[in-house]
């Protein structure tokens, strides 16, 4: 594998469920981000972990939850989604956090019933 | 907090011919302003970045100028071909941190 993969490519899940999306680096980075990309809407960031570390929660809801357990790996668990949800979540990568350039997965395309 | 806003939304152009996408951002402390390509089924891929101490930067086909006084930036493509159909993704970071801030997209058709 390389680059950035994300797991599993669609997801489709009931209000009540819970999922995870998972998403791998293979490139020796230190900073991993999460985005939602809604129809004809502006990517929107939710969270930026460097180093493992939680460096920004773009006020997103609690029913996300994101999780990086090492520089490689970031998960993002989903509990009591809305359908206005549904969109293509997008992982991202990056060496460091000053001007570099983020490498992004081919995204989990989520649709909530 | 920044504000990016992108036009067109969607553009159509002949295979040949040189296409524009234009961006406006909000927040003068931005400094710097990649540009990212979207095609089909993929994630965004990066494909030309400018800082603000530079007003151009070309790549082959592909140039992008700043003008920092009226806090605009631009995506020029030249002889156009089509694979170059694709959203194209502008974004502003303030500071020293790699926190975009991306315009709505436009989609970009090379009609051959």
């Amino acid at each position: 594998e390389t680059g950035v993969t994300q797991t599993p490519r669609h997801l489709v899940m009931g209000m009540t469920n819970k999922k995870s999306l998972k998403c791998e680096q293979h490139l020796g980075h230190n900073a991993m981000y999460w985005y939602k990309q809604s129809a004809k809407k502006p990517l929107e960031l939710m969270f930026v972990y460097n180093f493992k570390e939680q460096t920004e929660n773009n006020s997103v809801p609690s029913r996300f939850s994101p999780e990086c357990p090492n520089s490689s790996h970031l998960f993002l668990h989903l509990h009591t989604l809305q359908p206005e949800d549904s969109a293509l979540y997008l992982c991202a990568s990056s060496q460091g956090l000053v001007w570099d350039e983020q490498f992004f997965g081919p995204g989990t395309r989520l649709t909530v019933l | 907090g920044e504000n990016v806003e992108q036009h067109p939304s969607t553009l159509s152009v002949q295979e040949g011919d040189s296409a524009v996408i234009k961006c406006t951002y909000s927040d003068s402390a931005s400094n710097y302003f990649p540009w990212y390509k979207q095609e089909l089924g993929k994630g965004p891929q990066l494909i030309i970045d400018i800082r603000s101490n530079v007003g151009e930067k070309k790549d082959q086909r592909i140039a992008v100028t700043l003008n920092k006084t009226a806090k605009h930036f631009s995506l020029h493509i030249t002889e156009t071909q089509p694979e170059d159909s694709a959203v194209y993704f502008c974004a502003a970071s303030i500071g020293n941190f790699n926190k975009f801030y991306f315009g709505s997209g436009t989609k970009l058709n090379v009609k051959p």
